[in-house]
Parts: structure tokens; sequence; C-alpha cells
């Protein structure tokens, strides 16, 4: 099934790039890797997505690994609004459910 | 636009009462989802729909139901509340550009409390 895993937190002093990684070794060929972020308690929003190729946004880059089993999120310069949940998810095939994993607790040092 | 709005933002229950949770999107959005979120826990999907008309379970559908008469809107019918459905809702709409990218809009949410 579609099923992503991720550390459960990390920390990163602000100003300095924050490296997010995901694991999605079941990914079937033509799915896309999306990343969300959720702030509090407020509704999650979206960051960036990819298939293949490298992504990048004003937000932040997306690296995906050449065999597709995992990608790493680049916050390039982290700021205290950056702490936040970090979710990657991917569709599971042939349906249109997305699976939202627990996901990673950035929190952004000062 | 608005996005997607959700209605109530609070709700507290008693048991076996009933309520529905409202969610309006105003971006022509064929897809929309419900979720829920417990204390500390990620997003589970309880049901989604491709379409006015069309609507399918997603990971824990029991204890709700829904229905999808226009495009705007996707209401959560929770018949008989237990404590277990405690949570955070939120109801996300999308629609797939071209190559089938999907980005979903999020609501802010409905925290529902059973006693």
């Amino acid at each position: 099934d579609a099923k992503t895993t991720q550390p459960p937190s990390m920390d990163c002093a602000e100003g300095r790039a924050a490296n997010l990684p995901c694991n999605h070794s079941t990914i079937s060929g033509n799915e896309y890797v999306y990343w969300y972020r959720q702030i509090h308690s407020q509704g999650p929003q979206y960051i960036i997505h990819g298939l293949k190729n490298n992504e990048t946004n004003e937000m932040a880059s997306l690296i995906i690994t050449e065999d597709r089993k995992s990608s790493t999120l680049i916050l390039p310069h982290a700021t205290l609004r950056d702490t936040a949940v970090y979710y990657c998810i991917v569709r599971v095939p042939r349906t249109y459910k997305y699976i939202f994993g627990t996901g990673t607790r950035l929190k952004v040092l000062a | 636009n608005a996005g997607v709005t959700q209605t109530p933002k609070f709700r507290i229950l008693k048991i076996g009462q009933s309520m529905t949770l409202q969610c309006t999107q105003d971006m022509n959005h064929n897809y929309m989802y419900w979720y829920r979120q417990d204390p500390g826990m990620g997003l589970k999907l309880i049901y989604y729909s491709v379409g006015a008309g069309i609507t399918d379970k997603g990971e824990v559908p029991n204890g709700y139901n829904v229905s999808r008469s226009t495009t705007e809107d996707f209401p959560l019918r929770l018949e008989l509340a237990a404590p277990s459905q405690t949570s955070v809702y939120f109801c996300a709409s999308s629609s797939p550009d071209p190559g089938n990218q999907e980005t979903q809009y999020f609501g802010p949410g409905t925290r529902l409390l059973v006693l």
C-alpha cells in the first residue's frame, strides 16, 4: 500500500537549512510525492510536489532519489515560523486516497 | 475566493446525538475529502468524493455518512456520536492538473468533543 516513513521529530537552528527525509519505497511509477505542513492545529498547507526531477518553489526544494524510493524536503533558511509538522504523502495507486502518516515535527530553534 | 470553509468551528455533543459538519469550497474542485485528526496523530481519511453524486470510503468510515449533491458542498454526518469521535475534522478539496497532479486545499477544521 502507499505508505511513507518519516522521522518523528527534528530540530534546526534558525537560518540554517532544514532537511526533512521521507521514505516511500512502495511508490508506484506514476505517482507524485507531495509535501504539506501543519502549523499548530491549522489545516495542512501545501508546500511542494514532484515526480522524478528535483523541484523548487518559493517555499522549499524537493530532492527525489533516482529510484524514487525516498525524497528530502529542504527549507533553505529555516525561520521560527517554519516550526510545524511536515507530512510527506503519496496517493494509493488506482484510487483517489491519500495516506497521511504522523509526519515530522520540526522545531526551529532561535 | 474564500477557499474551503467549514462550520461550525467547535462543537460539544452528548453521546448518541447526531450532527452534520458542513464543508463548502468555491474553487470548482471536483474532488473533496474528509479527514479526522486525533491528538498527536496524523490525518486519517474518512470519506472522499470525486464529483457530485459520487462518494467512497476512506480509511475510517465507520460511524459517518456523506453526501455530495453539488460540486461546492460535501457535508459529513455523524449519526450516533461516540467519545471515540472526539477529534478535529478537516475538509479538503482538489482538482487534477494535467499529468494528474493534485494539490489539496484544506479548511480550518472543526473541533468536536463528544461527552
